[in-house]
């Protein structure tokens, strides 16, 4: 079993549309937990931090469960902007192990 | 306020030659990773050092692939003798210390012809 897994998709939504995408991992000691977005070809790129209590940043929020091991991102009136693939990163307490899951696809549709 | 510099962006080697893939990272970060990523693929782990320490190079082939990051300078990654299967995205990540977010470089496309 991956130490990080996500759903590859791709999720096709339309403009407008609310997509969340979930992340499980495997490692219960797993302390910090990220989501990045990476373009094709280009460098992954800090979405943000996943908190226990959950975040929100604009049209995005973050969940964290640690009793079920996952976290989950929420994308509210997706833009085609949007249109990217998801990395989950898990780190685990007292390692510098950053843990990528390989990512969710997502294509806003005009 | 420069994020993580990688350079070249692109390289082109024939098979046997070397690779030599630099990176500097944030002003003030003591961390770097080097990852992988072929297509359509997910990153891969490479190495992990500290300042003039490779922590953990377990990632990497132990032939021909080496990393350095020197007291003084960016970190490098060095493949000799190339071979076709190098051919791949090599990127760069930096970050205060363990746990805390990482930041990436905009990579270096490696192709062997």
């Amino acid at each position: 079993r991956k130490e990080v897994e996500q759903d590859p998709g791709p999720f096709n939504v339309p403009e407008g549309a609310t997509v969340a995408f979930n992340c499980t991992y495997s490692n219960s000691a797993s302390q910090s937990f990220f989501w990045y977005r990476q373009d094709c070809r280009k460098e992954p790129k800090l979405l943000m931090s996943v908190y226990s209590s959950g975040n929100e940043d604009g049209r995005f929020t973050a969940q964290l469960n640690r009793a079920s091991q996952y976290i989950s991102l929420l994308i509210r009136d997706s833009k085609l902007s949007d249109s990217a693939t998801y990395l989950c990163v898990a780190t685990t307490s007292g390692t510098y192990k950053y843990i990528f899951g390989t990512g969710t696809r997502l294509k806003v549709l005009a | 306020n420069a994020g993580v510099m990688q350079n070249p962006r692109h390289l082109v080697r024939r098979r046997g030659q070397e690779a030599r893939l630099r990176c500097s990272p944030v002003k003030g970060h003591s961390h770097v990773y080097w990852y992988r990523q072929l297509p359509e693929e997910g990153l891969k782990f490479m190495v992990y050092l500290q300042k003039e320490n490779i922590i953990d190079e377990s990632g990497m082939p132990k032939e021909r692939f080496s990393a350095e990051f020197p007291k003084e300078g960016p970190s490098i990654l060095r493949i000799q003798q190339v071979v076709r299967g190098d051919s791949a995205a090599y990127f760069c990540a930096s970050t205060t210390g363990a746990n805390e977010k990482l930041f990436f470089g905009s990579g270096t496309q490696l192709s062997v012809l």
